[in-house]
C-alpha cells in the first residue's frame, strides 16, 4: 500500500529565504508525482507535475526533483515571499490511477 | 478557459439527510475524481469516473455514491449523513487518451457541514 510522507509538517521562514520541502513515498512504482498548493479552505492549485521518467521540473521560483528509486521528491522555493504562505501537498499516482496524497507542509513566510 | 467548477460552495444538512454535490470538469477532460478532506485527516480518495463509468472507489461505505453524465460532469451523493461526513469535498478532472500526462486539476470544493 502506497504511503506518502511530508517533512517538515510546518515551516516558518523569513521573507527572501530559499527553502526545501520534502516528500517521500514507499512504493517506487509510480506514474507521476504532483505538487500542489492549498490556501485555507480552498481547493488545490497544481504547481508542478513530474512524470516517472523525469528527474525535475521548474516553474518560475519553483523547482521539483524526483528520485524514484529512493522514493523521494523535493520542492525547492527560491526567494520566498509572504504570498507563498500556504499548505504544500505532494501526491503520487500509481497503477490504480488515483493520487495518494501526503500529509502536507504548512508554510508561513514572515514579512 | 474555465477551470473545474463545483456547486454548491457550502451546504448544511442534518444527520440522516442526503447531500448532492456537483462537478463540471474542464472542457475536454473525460475523467473526474472525488476526494474528501476532513479536518485533520488529509485528502482521501473517494471515487474515479471515466467515460461515464466508475473505475475505482476508495475505502468509503456504499452510502457514498455518484455518477458521471454524458457531458462528463459528475455528481456525488452522500446518503444517511453522519456528523463525520462534514468535510471539504474536492473534485478534480484530467484528460485521458494519448499524450495525457495524468495531471489533475482541482475545483474549489464544496464544504459540507452535517449538524
Amino acid at each position: 500500500k502506497q504511503e506518502v510522507t511530508q517533512i517538515p509538517a510546518a515551516l516558518s521562514v523569513p521573507e527572501g529565504e530559499n527553502l526545501v520541502l520534502n516528500c517521500s513515498f514507499t512504493d517506487s512504482a509510480i506514474y507521476n508525482l504532483q505538487w500542489f498548493r492549498q490556501d485555507p479552505g480552498k481547493g488545490l492549485t497544481s504547481l508542478l507535475l513530474i512524470q516517472s521518467s523525469q528527474r525535475e521540473q521548474t516553474s518560475g521560483r519553483l523547482n521539483a526533483s524526483l528520485d524514484k528509486s529512493s522514493g523521494r521528491s523535493t520542492l525547492y522555493i527560491a526567494a520566498s515571499q509572504p504570498g507563498d504562505s500556504a499548505t504544500y501537498l505532494c501526491a503520487v499516482s500509481g497503477a490504480t490511477n488515483k493520487l495518494i496524497f501526503g500529509t502536507g507542509t504548512l508554510l508561513a513566510v514572515q514579512p | 478557459e474555465a477551470g473545474v467548477t463545483q456547486s454548491p460552495t457550502h451546504l448544511i444538512k442534518t444527520r440522516g439527510q442526503q447531500a448532492t454535490l456537483r462537478c463540471s470538469p474542464i472542457s475536454g477532460h473525460t475523467s473526474v475524481y472525488w476526494y474528501q478532506q476532513a479536518l485533520g485527516l488529509g485528502l482521501q480518495f473517494l471515487l474515479w469516473y471515466d467515460e461515464g463509468e466508475e473505475r475505482n472507489r476508495g475505502n468509503f461505505p456504499p452510502r457514498f455514491s455518484g455518477r458521471q453524465f454524458p457531458n462528463y460532469s459528475s455528481e456525488l451523493n452522500v446518503n444517511a449523513l453522519e456528523l463525520e461526513d462534514s468535510a471539504l469535498y474536492l473534485c478534480a478532472s484530467t484528460p485521458t487518451g494519448q499524450g495525457a500526462t495524468g495531471e489533475l486539476f482541482f475545483g474549489e470544493g464544496s464544504r459540507l457541514t452535517v449538524l
